[in-house]
């Protein structure tokens, strides 16, 4: 069965730094492409950053040199490094699966990061 | 960048009728647009990709189609579990993903 489950989320002053991780379970973050997508209070989703199979990794402008994208084999995990953190960047952070497609057939719950001081 | 526009913004409708959701991209996205299903303190799930290919485990009842700019998503007799907000997804532009903005499908 395919899982995603995320963590590492909390409650972060402006201009701190947190990671966020997604453990996968029934496959492999070597074998498809994974992504990072948001959910802002009371808004819609917004992609945020992508790394292919080859290592390629490209992010939205919002999080653009500041949030990185990493996986680990070993640990079949993905991570979000995120830097200077704003207030913009409060939201739910979900991770999903690419599929063969192109499209993001499986996602998960998703963590909640809140900047405020 | 691919700006997706849903509408309605909310759809009110009563069990067991049909719902009617679209979709307009500002550029041609050919059949890569994908239907997602979110629900307060769920995972999004995955609809329709392809445009109109139901994902694994999808009931019949939604159905997707279009093509270019124009997309549909419909379901065709609303089940007390589908009232929830539904988004569209364009993957042609990648890596420049977008999403609609969403349409909250409301019990009349």
């Amino acid at each position: 069965e395919v899982q995603l489950v995320e963590s590492g989320g909390g409650l972060i002053q402006p201009g701190g730094s947190l990671r966020l991780s997604c453990a996968v379970s029934g496959f492999t973050v070597s074998s498809t492409f994974m992504t990072w997508v948001r959910q802002a209070p009371g808004k819609g989703l917004e992609w945020v950053s992508v790394i292919y199979t080859g290592g390629s990794t490209y992010y939205a402008d919002s999080a653009e040199g500041r949030f990185t994208i990493s996986r680990d084999f070993s640990k079949n995990t993905l991570y979000l490094q995120m830097f200077d953190l704003r207030a913009e960047d409060t939201a739910m952070y979900f991770c999903a699966r690419g599929s063969d497609a192109g499209d993001f057939d499986y996602w998960g719950r998703g963590t909640l990061v809140t900047v405020s001081s | 960048e691919v700006f997706l526009t849903q509408s309605p913004a909310t759809l009110s409708v009563s069990p067991g009728e049909r719902a009617t959701l679209s979709c307009r991209a500002s550029q041609s996205v050919y059949s890569s647009l994908a239907w997602y299903q979110h629900k307060p303190g769920q995972a999004p799930r995955l609809l329709i990709y392809g445009a109109s290919t139901r994902a694994t485990g999808i009931p019949a009842r939604f159905s997707g189609s279009g093509s270019g700019t124009e997309f549909t998503l419909t379901i065709s007799s609303l089940q007390a579990e589908d009232f929830a907000v539904y988004y569209c997804h364009q993957y042609h532009n990648w890596p420049r993903y977008t999403f609609g903005q969403g349409t909250k499908l409301e019990i009349k």
